[in-house]
């Protein structure tokens, strides 16, 4: 029983660049979330999906950032022209699909903006 | 808007003793959930335990409880017969309609041997 990846788990990377980052869910699970997490603090909401639907975005998710589920399986989440404030730690969880399902996460990937 | 705050940023217990991390939070919805989860030190956030709104009865998950104060809107996680396992940050979460869970800042807990 594999539960959620993550991958790469460290990017370090220069300002301007783009970044792609990719969560694979525990397999059964159809419901996946993104999260952001700075240091010392909680994670906070980014975006969700439910099988390749994208049912909701947080304001925080500028025109910068872009999220795909293709097939409803793996995600990825994009970052383009980064900036020093996008370093963070980026967390994806899924679930079932039912109401509250408890969330999983993954190991998170730490992005490291120079 | 939802919120969630732990107001007490750093704890530290004593192996074996029991210790009480504090939870409030706000929220319009009358149908929600909370969660703790714990995140070891540069390992990934595991759930602790949940508990349902409805509920009255308090959740226990063998060493962890909760103490669910429905009306003063708290959420207390009691952890038992600490161990040194469970140094941690932990997350006071809120969950509600559409899913997207809400987060404290967390509490640091340090278990001393």
């Amino acid at each position: 029983d594999t539960g959620v990846s993550q991958d790469p788990r460290h990017k370090i990377t220069k300002r301007g660049q783009n970044v792609t980052f990719r969560c694979d869910p525990i397999s059964e699970h159809n419901r996946l979330y993104w999260y952001r997490q700075t240091l010392g603090q909680g994670p906070e909401f980014l975006t969700y999906f439910q099988n390749e639907a994208q049912l909701e975005k947080s304001r925080l998710l500028s025109d910068r950032f872009s999220a795909e589920r293709p097939k409803g399986s793996f995600s990825t989440l994009e970052i383009q022209r980064t900036e020093q404030g996008d370093s963070a730690m980026y967390l994806c969880a899924s679930s079932l699909p039912a109401y509250q399902e408890t969330q999983y996460f993954g190991p998170g990937t730490r992005l490291l903006v120079l | 808007a939802q919120t969630v705050t732990q107001s007490q940023p750093e704890m530290s217990v004593q192996e074996a003793e029991t210790v009480t991390l504090s939870c409030t939070y706000d929220t319009s919805e009358s149908n929600y959930y909370l969660f703790w989860y714990k995140q070891p030190p540069s390992r990934q956030m595991i759930l602790v335990i949940r508990q349902e709104a409805y509920k009255q009865q308090n959740a226990t998950e063998n060493r962890f409880s909760v103490n669910f104060q429905k009306a003063a809107k708290s959420f207390s996680l009691k952890i038992s017969d600490s161990q040194l396992g469970d140094t941690a940050m932990y997350f006071c979460a809120l969950g509600e309609y559409g899913n997207k869970l809400v987060f404290g800042a967390g509490t640091i807990l340090r278990v001393k041997s």
